[in-house]
């Protein structure tokens, strides 16, 4: 079975605080994606990064960054010097491999909250 | 850019009626899924379909049914809408290329049933 699991359901920090969302994910494929999502207030989900399992290279676009570790299962998400534009609902998702039918197992969700 | 556009953002509906949720995409993406979301449960999969006039059940597919006629067009049918049913539906879509493919999503439909 798949499973993804976001265990922090809140986050609040204040402005320019780092903050680490946690994602560990759990399938016997040995070839799958990870990928995580933004919901801002206004609803939609943003796509923010892919990553491939047989990719363990850790990637940084301007204040974000994300660290996958095969070896504890985790995908995690750092948001550098957060600013309040950055309160959003984050989800990671998890994809197997075997098939094409491009379904996508979501965590619960972590919420987070930056204060001025 | 993908736009994957939902036909309501907001919808109130009574117990009992038959509710059509639209979804189009501009992509032509083989692969659409609708999708609820309720707090502290993510984001759970109702059906998908990787292709016209194909469907799959996802996790949820109780009292639900999907229509796609069109490749661009996917269509959430409630058939007898219940107020457990109030929720947030997302549709995304995505291509059949690799799987790492990421899903498009829609700005989502807020739906009451009173």
């Amino acid at each position: 079975a798949q499973k993804v699991t976001q265990a922090q359901t809140e986050i609040s920090v204040v402005e320019k605080e780092d903050v680490t969302l946690d994602c560990v994910y759990e399938t016997r494929d040995t070839t799958y994606y990870l990928f995580w999502y933004k919901q801002p207030p206004s609803g939609e989900l943003v796509f923010l990064i892919r990553r491939n399992s047989f990719d363990e290279q850790n990637e940084i676009s301007g204040r974000y960054s994300w660290n996958f570790q095969k070896s504890t299962s985790s995908f995690n998400f750092t948001i550098t010097a957060s600013q309040v534009v950055d309160s959003a609902v984050y989800f990671c998702a998890l994809r197997g491999g075997s098939g094409n039918t491009g379904k996508l197992i979501f965590g619960q969700g972590t919420t987070l909250q930056v204060k001025p | 850019d993908v736009k994957v556009t939902q036909s309501s953002r907001y919808l109130v509906k009574r117990t009992g009626e038959k509710v059509f949720l639209e979804c189009v995409q501009d992509m032509d993406h083989e692969n659409m899924f609708w999708y609820r979301q309720d707090p502290g449960l993510g984001l759970r999969l109702i059906y998908f379909s990787y292709d016209v006039k194909m469907k799959e059940k996802g996790d949820i597919p109780e009292g639900y049914s999907v229509s796609r006629e069109k490749k661009e067009r996917f269509s959430l049918i409630l058939e007898s809408a219940s107020t457990n049913q109030t929720s947030m539906y997302l549709c995304a879509s995505s291509s059949a290329g690799p799987s790492n493919q990421p899903q498009h999503f829609g700005d989502g439909t807020r739906l009451s049933i009173l």
